[in-house]
């Protein structure tokens, strides 16, 4: 079955605690991209990435890291939490970066104290 | 700037009745479009897309209508059922660039 799964699904921790949500996808995508979704702001896109070794800031990058050593894998890296870094996070993959559509994890909520 | 605009944060439709969804694009370059539904506790999945080479897309009970000239698009979803109740993204993408999505609407099918 095609699909992106993300880990853990919750989350609570403590600011400055260093985490990692894990990301992987079983579709041979070349694209894959970390978003968070807030109330009111729809979905922001935070990092995503071309192939791998390479990726590149989205609209809200600060706070966060990503590695992509695997076509399958792409984590997201949160070296120092904050509170306002509470939200829902989801992993989309993808064949390519634009003109095509996107299939998403069933998404991490991360609550940060 | 928001390139994606989805006016109505919330929408409610008695069952059987159509929905229609609307969005709104600045952006002269987007020529792709997507509807996406999200229930809670899950991503979004993906349920139809339309090219700005045409100007409707039909998908059983979904259709997508594309304005190019007034750089607006809506879902139509007909006949309304429960099950539809749920949150919908419009997002848009252009030449190499990712998708940017609308900020959703809330859908509700009251019975």
């Amino acid at each position: 079955e095609a699909q992106v799964t993300q880990n853990p699904r919750y989350l609570i921790t403590v600011t400055g605690k260093k985490l990692t949500v894990t990301c992987s996808q079983n579709m041979n995508h070349e694209y894959m991209s970390w978003y968070r979704q807030d109330p009111g702001l729809g979905l922001r896109q935070i990092y995503y990435s071309m192939n791998v070794e390479v990726t590149d800031k989205g609209d809200v990058p600060e706070g966060y890291k990503v590695s992509r050593k695997e076509k399958r894998n792409f984590p997201l890296i949160l070296e120092s939490p904050s509170p306002n870094q509470t939200s829902l996070y989801f992993c989309a993959s993808s064949f390519s970066r634009g003109r095509t559509e996107a299939f998403f994890g069933q998404g991490t909520r991360l609550t940060v104290v | 700037d928001q390139q994606v605009k989805q006016n109505s944060p919330s929408l409610s439709v008695q069952e059987g009745r159509i929905s229609i969804l609307n969005c709104d694009y600045t952006n002269s370059m987007f020529d792709y479009f997507l509807w996406y539904k999200k229930y809670p506790a899950e991503g979004p999945t993906f349920l139809i897309s339309i090219s700005s080479i045409k100007d409707k897309n039909e998908d059983g009970r979904f259709t997508v209508f594309l304005n190019k000239s007034a750089k607006h698009l809506s879902l139509h979803i007909v006949p309304s059922q429960p099950g539809d109740s749920a949150v919908y993204f419009c997002a848009a993408s252009g030449g190499a660039d990712g998708l940017t999505f609308g900020k959703g609407t809330h859908l509700i099918i009251q019975p």
